[in-house]
């Protein structure tokens, strides 16, 4: 069965960086886009990036863009995201979640969730 | 592709029919998804290309519209509906979400 398992919370303080993984299982994970979305406090849901697994590709959202990156391991099916300078408002929910390459394009499996917080 | 939703939020009862609506700043086809997102949980596909409903999901959900505007409606609300559902474009990149409609019990 598909399934995307996220890495624990995390806490950091303002200014530093944050490094999340998404590891997927139960499909062929060059086969599918991975994205990065986050819900902060009371807020909807925020697209932050996109990788292509089979080629590591990448784009990100205007707003993130110099602080953000997001790579993969294809030896462990893993996809990491790297938010950097982090301040208070990057406190938030994040969440991967796999698109199939091609059509229809939708986000049909999701991860648990990581909570970052970052506070002085 | 900007994505508005409305209402932002409705109160209604186990057993109405509950009606959401979604507008694209521009045509987007049939690219349109739907979830539904519960505080603490993953967010759930419903539906997606505008009308195809997700294996799996109950089908009292159900999606319309092409181009700019699109709806989604539950026939019967179920106690598990009340939650927050979001349209999201998947014409272009970046795939932007709707504000989110919270559906509440009245």
């Amino acid at each position: 069965q598909v399934q995307l398992v996220q890495s624990g919370a995390e806490v950091k303080k303002p200014g530093a960086s944050v490094k999340v993984s998404c590891k997927a299982s139960g499909y062929t994970f060059t086969s599918y886009y991975m994205h990065w979305v986050r819900q902060a406090p009371g807020q909807g849901l925020e697209w932050v990036g996109i990788i292509k697994p089979s080629d590591g590709s990448t784009a990100y959202a205007q707003k993130f863009q110099g602080r953000v990156t997001v790579t993969r391991d294809t030896s462990t099916s893993t996809v990491y995201m790297e938010l950097s300078s982090l301040r208070s408002e990057d406190t938030a929910l994040y969440y991967c979640a796999r698109e199939i390459v091609g059509a229809p394009r939708q986000f049909d499996y999701w991860g648990q969730g990581i909570l970052v917080s970052v506070s002085s | 592709i900007q994505m508005t939703q409305s209402p932002s939020s409705l109160s209604a009862s186990v057993g109405d029919r509950v009606t959401i609506t979604c507008r694209a700043s521009q045509s987007i086809d049939n690219y349109l998804n739907w979830y539904h997102h519960k505080p603490g949980k993953a967010p759930k596909l419903l539906i997606y290309a505008a009308s195809s409903l997700q294996s799996g999901v109950p089908s009292r959900f159900s999606g319309s519209g092409s181009g700019t505007d699109f709806t989604l409606t539950i026939s019967s609300l179920q106690p598990e509906d009340f939650a927050t559902y979001y349209c999201q474009q998947s014409y272009s990149s970046p795939r932007t979400f709707g504000q989110g409609t919270k559906v509440e019990i009245k």
